[in-house]
């Protein structure tokens, strides 16, 4: 079945320093991909999407590059802040019919940025 | 737009007892999903709901365990008896055609304890 996995944490950064956290998929078809980000003690918040092959989503400094060759979707960012603190979520979604009409999200992984 | 709202917030009750748990999704959106996150088993997702009828329920954990949807602005999901390994955060999301294609919007979720 579709599945998405994501690097294990916690990730620990300084502040400014480079942010990878690593997302494969498996799935049927062409999926949708999601990056979500949940502060704590709140609900999952979309952060950035991508819907087809080679397409780049991108929100608050956030990247992520639809990589069907590799079935990837990494998220990046220059330069964390303190306040990017949070868990973050892969995962991918359907936009075909029938009882795909739904989202499978990874593990999480959970950030923490020191000053 | 006031986003999923879920009610209530927090929730502490004894072992054997009823628990209700409420959503009203965002105006227009047909989709509504319930999830369940602990930190030994992540996000899980419970039922899925589309044009207020079920979907998916395969993630609901027991019978002890039911989601009703009886119009497109309100969900419930209950458990009865309750047990203490349901303690866990729960969240409702809501989505145009099963968020595939543009992800979902989650409330703030629902703390439950159960002693």
């Amino acid at each position: 079945g579709d599945s998405v996995t994501q690097m294990e944490g916690p990730v620990t950064l300084s502040e400014e320093a480079f942010l990878t956290i690593n997302c494969t998929y498996t799935a049927t078809g062409y999926p949708s991909l999601f990056w979500y980000v949940q502060y704590p003690g709140e609900g999952l918040q979309l952060l950035l999407k991508a819907t087809k092959a080679d397409d780049k989503g991108s929100n608050k400094g956030f990247e992520a590059t639809y990589r069907k060759e590799t079935t990837s979707f990494h998220l990046e960012k220059g330069s964390v802040q303190v306040s990017d603190s949070a868990v973050y979520f892969c995962a991918l979604g359907f936009h075909s019919g029938g009882s795909n009409y739904k989202l499978t999200f990874g593990k999480g992984t959970l950030l923490t940025v020191n000053p | 737009d006031a986003g999923v709202i879920q009610s209530p917030r927090h929730e502490v009750t004894e072992m054997g007892q009823e628990v209700t748990l409420r959503c009203k999704p965002i105006s227009g959106h047909n989709s509504l999903f319930w999830y369940r996150q602990t930190m030994m088993r992540g996000l899980e997702l419970l039922i899925y709901f589309n044009n207020n009828v079920p979907i998916d329920d395969s993630g609901m954990p027991e019978d002890r365990f039911s989601a009703k949807m009886p119009n497109a602005s309100f969900s419930t999901l209950k458990i009865q008896p309750s047990e203490p390994r349901d303690s866990a955060v729960y969240f409702c999301a809501s989505s145009l055609r099963g968020g595939g294609a543009r992800g979902a919007f989650f409330g703030q979720g629902t703390r439950l304890t159960v002693v």
